[in-house]
């Protein structure tokens, strides 16, 4: 089983360029969520999606935007990004929201400029 | 007052010791994680527990619900061992303790 896959691994972009990341999960899992993780802050969630159909805002959802495309997949994308957002990001996965094991992707490291 | 809290923040053995790891967290819970996030920046989880004591390996995490708090144990630490380790409760969303770094020397 390849788990959860996060892409890309590595981007920089310039400020005010626009991009995706993807995340796929091939556990069945309902729950969804992307996360940032930045030095002396620990991961702070930024969306997250309970089921199938739903997203809703975490602790740091200004400047993202998110879709759940079907149960396997759920993009992050940043519309304008801005050197704040220079951070690394995981996509993570669970069966349940509430009391089931988490699993994470690889993460992405992005650089805005 | 950060609603998860760890200690010790860094922790550094020699290959062999007993090494605790602590987590404090404010609110009510229905779990808490244990994570490890190797040098690579690879996330795994170790355990979800919401009561008692769980075992592997090495590995050992306990949880003490009335006194909000949680351990993680590693007995005979290994060079391998050396990881950053969160704890994360769930009171409905993920909130995550800053992570303690852990450097086992030979």
């Amino acid at each position: 089983n390849a788990g959860v896959t996060q892409t890309p691994k590595f981007q920089v972009l310039k400020t005010g360029q626009s991009m995706t990341l993807q995340c796929a999960q091939d556990m069945n899992h309902n729950s969804m969520y992307w996360y940032r993780q930045d030095p002396g802050m620990g991961l702070r969630l930024i969306y997250y999606s309970a089921s199938e159909g739903t997203t809703d805002k975490g602790e740091v959802p200004n400047g993202y935007n998110v879709s759940r495309l079907n149960k396997r997949e759920f993009s992050l994308r940043l519309e304008s990004a801005a050197p704040s957002q220079t951070s690394v990001y995981f996509c993570a996965s669970n069966l349940s929201s509430y009391n089931s094991p988490l699993h994470f992707g690889n993460g992405t490291r992005l650089t805005v400029t | 007052k950060n609603e998860v809290e760890q200690s010790p923040q860094n922790l550094t053995a020699q290959e062999g010791e007993f090494i605790t790891i602590n987590c404090s967290y404010s609110v009510g819970i229905s779990a808490l994680h244990w994570l490890q996030q190797h040098p690579g920046g690879g996330i795994v989880s170790l355990f979800m527990l919401s009561s008692g004591k769980k075992k592997h390996g090495r590995l050992i995490a306990t949880i003490n619900i009335q006194e909000k708090h949680s351990s993680l144990h590693i007995t005979a630490s290994h060079p391998r061992d050396s990881a950053v380790y969160i704890c994360a409760v769930i009171p409905g969303k993920l909130t995550f303790g800053q992570g303690t770094i852990l450097t086992v020397h030979p």
